[in-house]
């Protein structure tokens, strides 16, 4: 069984440019979740994808979007690349909204 | 809305000995609780959950975890600490009876393992 899959691993951008990361979720997980975790802080909600529809957002700008694709698969799109947003993004996926979440290993993006 | 607040930014503990990590919660319905393990450049791996029933809930690695709503707690503990346990913890709430299982994450206990 294949695991949640995030890439790139890395990536370094510069402020003002667009970001995409992206996300496979676990065979048969229908609920996406994206988190923003900066050093040394906890993961902080982003949003979720529940079957393609969004299910919530936490208290992230509108730069900040997002797509989930009929295979479940997930992108994490962000624009006008701001210093603070250089963290660990880890995107989470579950067989349902109720259900435990299983992580990725995430992606470090690197804002100079 | 909930909370969590994790006491403790950096846990040092011996080989062997006991592991006792504190986590206290905000809700206002009854709480999912979870405690999740991050290893360096890793992802976040699920040791425990709590969702009904029973209070005492067993993890993954020989960690249990027990629900007490008096004191609004859900610490996690482990008997011998082995070298392997070093690593980030985490502690989360949701509310599902709220009609949200997302859930809110501390800011996390590193705990460190001396030989």
């Amino acid at each position: 069984e294949t695991g949640v899959t995030q890439s790139p691993t890395h990536l370094i951008k510069t402020r003002g440019q667009q970001v995409t990361l992206r996300c496979s979720s676990q065979s048969g997980h229908n609920t996406v979740s994206w988190y923003q975790q900066a050093l040394g802080q906890g993961p902080q909600f982003i949003f979720q994808y529940y079957r393609e529809e969004e299910n919530g957002r936490g208290n992230f700008p509108p730069r900040f979007s997002g797509l989930q694709f009929p295979n479940y698969s997930s992108e994490l799109n962000v624009n006008a690349l701001e210093l603070d947003d250089s963290a660990l993004y880890l995107c989470a996926s579950s067989l349902g909204r109720d259900q435990p979440q299983h992580f990725g290993d995430g992606t470090r993006l690197s804002i100079l | 809305a909930q909370s969590v607040t994790q006491l403790g930014s950096h846990v040092s503990v011996s080989e062997g000995a006991l592991v006792l990590l504190r986590c206290n919660y905000s809700s206002s319905v009854p709480p999912y609780l979870f405690w999740y393990v991050q290893y360096p450049n890793q992802g976040l791996q699920l040791l425990l959950k709590y969702t009904t029933g029973a209070t005492l809930v067993k993890g993954i690695n020989g960690f249990e975890a027990e629900f007490k709503k008096s004191e609004t707690s859900f610490h996690l503990t482990k008997p011998s600490a082995h070298m392997s346990d070093a690593a980030e913890y985490f502690c989360a709430v949701s509310d599902p009876g709220g009609g949200s299982y997302i859930p809110t994450f501390g800011r996390g206990t590193s705990l460190i393992v001396h030989p």
